[in-house]
């Protein structure tokens, strides 16, 4: 099955920094979707994107919808110790929406 | 409101012998997903129910893995025999309705294949 390409595959950064991570598809999407992963649990929803070129802020939390339906940006500003976790894309298509996850972004903060 | 509930937690078999999974979603969800995730990966969606009918099991391994949902509400996933290759979480996760891209993830159940 296809998975989404992510980049970084990890990064260590320091607290109050800000951290980008992008994702690339050779498919395109209708909807894309960000989601954070804590060690034991399920991913937990960040942000939903529905239109090519827009822009969608949560909190902290900045994603982009690529202009060519095929790739997706997460910026995270002033990060904290709690923004630890890995971060998945996910792009949703077809007539029963699959969402298809990337490989995830590894995030530690070094406070 | 309860989250989706997922047993066991952990679960250690050797190969070649079965083990089932149980699902409860969130009350009122009539869309169920049961995902795979490896070690490093993503999660990957081996089937999806509406209500008590398959709308995608494309990504299943149908000669090992069988899903059911009773009456709609509670599901399992079974793999009979397992192989090393099993090794992974399996994530139930559920939305109010299809297409739904609210999906609530339950906490997964880590399966071990020795």
């Amino acid at each position: 099955g296809q998975q989404l390409n992510q980049s970084p595959q990890s990064m260590f950064i320091q607290e109050g920094e800000d951290v980008s991570m992008n994702c690339t598809s050779s498919s395109i999407f209708n909807t894309w979707l960000w989601y954070k992963q804590d060690p034991g649990e399920g991913p937990v929803l960040l942000i939903a994107l529905y239109k090519a070129g827009e822009l969608t802020s949560n909190g902290r939390l900045t994603a982009q919808f690529g202009i060519t339906r095929k790739d997706s940006f997460l910026n995270i500003s002033a990060s904290i110790p709690s923004d630890v976790g890995i971060y998945f894309c996910a792009g949703v298509s077809g007539g029963y929406q699959k969402v298809t996850f990337g490989i995830g972004t590894k995030l530690q903060v070094i406070p | 409101e309860a989250g989706v509930a997922q047993s066991p937690r952990y679960k250690i078999i050797e190969k070649r012998q079965s083990v089932a999974f149980w699902c409860n979603p969130i009350s009122g969800h009539a869309t169920l997903y049961w995902y795979q995730q490896i070690l490093g990966q993503g999660p990957k969606l081996l089937i999806q129910f509406q209500n008590n009918g398959v709308v995608d099991d494309s990504q299943l391994p149908k000669d090992r893995f069988s899903a059911e949902r009773l009456k709609g509400v509670d599901s399992t996933l079974k793999i009979q025999p397992a192989k090393l290759e099993d090794s992974a979480v399996y994530l139930c996760a559920s939305s109010l309705l299809r297409g739904a891209y609210e999906q609530y993830f339950g906490p997964g159940t880590r399966l071990t294949v020795t």
